[in-house]
């Protein structure tokens, strides 16, 4: 299987700052990965696929970058709504993995 | 507006099966492919397959061949996943998911259910 793992595990931010997230694979995958936003008690949200394609209605300020086996979801300006735990994703090989979170906290 | 609403809570004993539904509205159901995930306490994600709605055809992760059937009714736009031989770590939230892909497998996930609890305890 295709291990996912997400750093830091935990984030601890103000508002308006830049969160840079990391999410590497154990091997190749190309740019078949996504983002997803889950809030408590919520269903996930998918922000990016391919890596760096926004989902509808993801606001700008989130990005996707990378290929291969490292990946980075950034958050240009962290706004009071994206404190949530955020994971990534890949769909290069079977069976399809997640990683293990990170949590964006206010700090 | 696209929906997916599961069926509620489960408590189950070891040995007994669980089938949970995923009620769909909204879009086509047959033009996107479900899949299933579920989280126990304190773990990540793990997909355990999907359900192509038109064809009925279905993908297992190997980890659950054997123990899982996905299905699904076009009728009542419904897809179910049913686990048997349930045991304490089959305790999680199940979820329902819609593949992104219009008419084609794209293997990320763009609507999500509520994710029931199945607890299993004797």
């Amino acid at each position: 299987d295709i291990v996912l793992t997400q750093s830091p595990a935990t984030l601890s931010l103000s508002p308006g700052e830049r969160a840079t997230l990391s999410c590497r694979a154990s091997q190749n995958i190309a740019f078949y990965l996504a983002w997803y936003q889950q809030k408590p008690g919520q269903a996930p949200r998918l922000l990016i696929f391919d890596a760096s394609k926004r989902a509808s209605g993801i606001p700008g300020r989130f990005s996707g970058s990378g290929s291969g086996t490292d990946f980075t979801l950034t958050i240009s300006s962290l706004e009071p709504e994206d404190f949530a735990v955020y994971f990534c994703q890949q769909r290069s090989g079977w069976p399809l993995t997640f990683g293990g979170g990170t949590k964006v906290e206010i700090k | 507006q696209v929906q997916l609403v599961q069926s509620g809570a489960e408590v189950k004993k070891p040995g007994a099966s669980v089938r949970v539904s995923c009620k769909t509205s909204g879009y086509t159901f047959t033009d996107y492919y479900i899949h299933w995930m579920r989280r126990a306490p304190g773990q990540g994600l793990e997909w355990m397959g999907w359900i192509n709605p038109k064809s009925g055809a279905i993908k297992y992760a190997q980890k659950f061949e054997g123990r899982v059937t996905m299905t699904r009714d076009t009728s009542i736009t419904t897809a179910y996943m049913e686990l048997s031989s349930l045991a304490s770590d089959d305790t999680a939230v199940y979820y329902c998911a819609r593949d992104r892909g219009n008419d084609i497998w794209s293997g990320y996930f763009d609507y999500w259910g509520q994710g029931p609890l199945v607890t299993v305890s004797s």
